[in-house]
């Protein structure tokens, strides 16, 4: 069955950056456009980017553009989103999902905390 | 950017009542491209909706959608205890894609 499992998250200060990584399985990764979503704590959802399946489109919300970078490694069926310039804002669960008409498979998330 | 609006921000109601939920577009989703997602606490979204009306696979046919244009509907035939959670619709048609802020399901 499908598989996403994120990592990367944790505790960081204003200013800093991470990497998160999302581990895809069970499903031909290369046929697939794949999202992240945030949700920040006791929030609702927040659509965060999107990348076509051979990683030549890209997209960005208006809040990650200029600071978040995505991208993927369809070889190691591997999602990545890099996250620069973090701010309290920024403190979110990070959820990576599979496109297909609708998110229709979800990680269970990674937590990014920024604070001094 | 299409700002979605859901109705109401909590609905109220008791097992076995029919549950209408609404999402409003500021701008037309063409191509009905809308999905709905339901959210368990703790728990990642799933997706229950897309393309306004398609049932994803393994969701009960107690969940339906409807609409089009700018006004979106979910409906509940039939609550279940496990349906007492949020729910959030999302459109797809423009980037930056979007989400509404959500409505909650409770018991009445």
């Amino acid at each position: 069955q499908v598989q996403l499992v994120e990592s990367g998250g944790g505790l960081v200060k204003p200013g800093g950056s991470l990497r998160l990584s999302c581990a895809a399985s069970g499903f031909s990764f290369t046929d697939y456009s794949m999202l992240w979503i945030r949700q920040a704590p006791g929030k609702g959802l927040e659509w965060v980017s999107y990348i076509n399946s051979n990683g030549g489109a890209v997209y960005y919300a208006d809040p990650a553009k200029g600071r978040f970078t995505i991208s993927r490694d369809n070889a190691k069926n591997s999602l990545f989103l890099q996250l620069n310039s973090l701010s309290a804002e920024d403190t979110a669960l990070y959820y990576c999902a599979k496109w297909n008409y609708g998110a229709d498979s979800w990680g269970q998330g990674t937590l990014v905390t920024v604070s001094s | 950017e299409i700002v979605l609006t859901q109705s109401p921000d909590t609905l109220s109601l008791s097992p076995g009542e029919r549950a209408t939920l609404s999402c409003r577009a500021s701008q037309s989703v063409s191509s009905n491209n809308l999905a709905w997602y339901q959210q368990k606490p703790g728990q990642a979204p799933r997706a229950l909706i897309y393309g306004a009306s398609r049932r994803a696979p393994g969701i009960p046919d107690r969940f339906s959608g409807s609409g089009s244009g700018t006004d979106f509907t979910l409906t509940i035939s039939r609550l279940e205890p496990e349906d007492f959670v949020v729910y959030y619709c999302q459109q797809y048609t423009t980037f930056p894609w979007t989400f509404g802020h959500g409505t909650k399901v409770d018991i009445k």
